[in-house]
């Protein structure tokens, strides 16, 4: 079975701290999509990142950085210099790869609750 | 909207009560995803749609749950007799192609049962 597991329930940095969200995911499938998105206080879910399971090398966009790693089944999110508008609930999910790339059905974590403080 | 647009964003519903919870994806986007979010939780997937299609219908809970895109845009779930453990946010997202999932959020319905 797929899962998602994000241990971090909630964190809280001040301003400009960097800051790490865990992610650790299970499948028996060889090909699938790991994503991040971020659920600001409206609700309406911004996707981050997707990458697939054959790309291991780590991305970087502005403050955000991301690093994949199948031997231990992670895919964790950093932001560097951390500000205010973070603040957001963070989620990490898998779908597994059809032949036609992937089936677009997300499993998600339960999500981690950064709290960015001036 | 440029976005994906959900109506109603509150609805409180009394237990045994129909409800039916509207989306209207992006223009031209092929796939169409509806996920349920209770509170402190991750989004868990109900059903896809491409094009007017229902392809996977594997994640609704029960019988009591229902949905429709019958011309390909706008889409629609329906839960007949409402019972508390459906007291959630019921989120919609679209996609311009699919089997990518990269998908567009809409705001949510949250949905009371009391």
């Amino acid at each position: 079975a797929q899962k998602v597991t994000q241990a971090q329930t909630e964190i809280s940095v001040v301003e400009k701290e960097d800051v790490t969200l865990d992610c650790v995911y299970e499948t028996r499938d060889t090909t699938y999509y790991l994503f991040w998105y971020k659920q600001p206080p409206s609700g309406e879910l911004v996707f981050l990142i997707r990458r697939n399971s054959f790309d291991e090398q780590n991305e970087i966009s502005g403050r955000y950085s991301w690093n994949f790693q199948k031997s231990t089944s992670s895919f964790n999110f950093t932001i560097t210099a951390s500000q205010v508008v973070d603040s957001a609930v963070y989620f990490c999910a898998l779908s597994e790869a059809s032949g036609s790339g992937n089936t677009g059905k997300l499993i998600f974590g339960q999500g981690t609750t950064l709290q960015v403080k001036p | 909207g440029a976005g994906v647009s959900q109506s109603p964003r509150y609805k409180v519903a009394k237990r045994g009560q129909d409800v039916a919870l509207r989306c209207d994806p992006i223009s031209g986007h092929v796939s169409l995803f509806w996920y349920q979010q209770a509170l402190g939780q991750g989004p868990e997937f109900l059903t896809y749609f491409q094009n007017e299609a229902q392809l996977d219908k594997s994640g609704l809970p029960s019988d009591r749950f229902f949905a429709e895109r019958p011309e390909g845009s706008v889409s629609t779930l329906k839960i007949q007799r409402t019972q508390q453990e459906d007291s959630a946010v019921y989120l919609c997202a679209s996609s311009p192609r699919a089997n990518t999932g990269e998908l567009f959020f809409g705001e949510g319905s949250r949905l009371t049962v009391l």
